[in-house]
């Protein structure tokens, strides 16, 4: 059965310093990854997503996730920070012909001025 | 602009009654979910819709109900069953396909008077 891990519940960071928010999964078929980013009192947004192809995807603000299918994990990273990143960040997976997303415990991402 | 819209933003139940709280979406999705959110506890499925006029639970359906009459619109009633309502609530909604990306409404925020 698929399942998805956020090792770190909350990673906190100074402002244009960079940050990885790691996401672990377990599955035994091909899967498909994504990030998504809830803002507070918000419902989540859909942030990047792997489906095939290369490995590296890439958001339009700044943030970038690598699919390892060896280490199973689908880490996210952002070389600088902004204040305005502050936010909760949900690993999520969908396995091929499953028809269902499960979802991490999420990672609160707290950008310090 | 196509979306979901969940309504209300905040509500209040009273106890021992019955509240629906409204889902509509717009992208022509055939499926639609329900999930409830606490601090720290990622996304739970509550309740979960492939087609019209049918649904299936989730990994915590006790004390709530859903109906699909249309394709657009999946309420949900937290009833008085459900001893500890209060939480977030979202909305999403999906092609119904492996890949399963999920778009999400702002969310419901209900309290118990």
């Amino acid at each position: 059965a698929q399942s998805v891990t956020q090792l770190d519940s909350q990673v906190p960071v100074f402002e244009e310093a960079p940050v990885e928010l790691r996401c672990n999964y377990s599955s035994s078929v091909s899967v498909y990854l994504f990030w998504y980013v809830q803002y507070p009192n918000q419902g989540l947004q859909l942030l990047l997503k792997y489906l095939s192809g290369s490995t590296l995807v890439e958001s339009i603000n700044g943030f970038e996730a690598e699919f390892n299918k060896s280490q199973t994990s689908f880490h996210l990273r952002k070389p600088s920070v902004h204040i305005s990143d502050t936010a909760e960040y949900f690993c999520a997976v969908s396995e091929t012909g499953g028809f269902k997303t499960i979802f991490g415990a999420g990672t609160r991402l707290f950008v310090k001025a | 602009d196509g979306g979901i819209t969940q309504s209300p933003k905040y509500l209040f139940r009273k106890e021992g009654q019955n509240v629906t709280l409204s889902c509509e979406q717009n992208l022509n999705h055939d499926a639609m979910y329900w999930y409830r959110q606490d601090p720290g506890q990622g996304l739970r499925l509550i309740y979960y819709s492939q087609i019209v006029n049918d649904f299936q639970k989730g990994d915590i359906a006790e004390g709530y109900s859903v109906s699909r009459e249309k394709k657009e619109s999946f309420p949900l009633t937290v009833t008085s069953a459900q001893k500890n309502p209060t939480a977030f609530y979202l909305c999403a909604s999906s092609l119904w396909d492996d890949k399963n990306i999920q778009y999400f409404g702002a969310g419901t925020r209900l309290s118990v008077l």
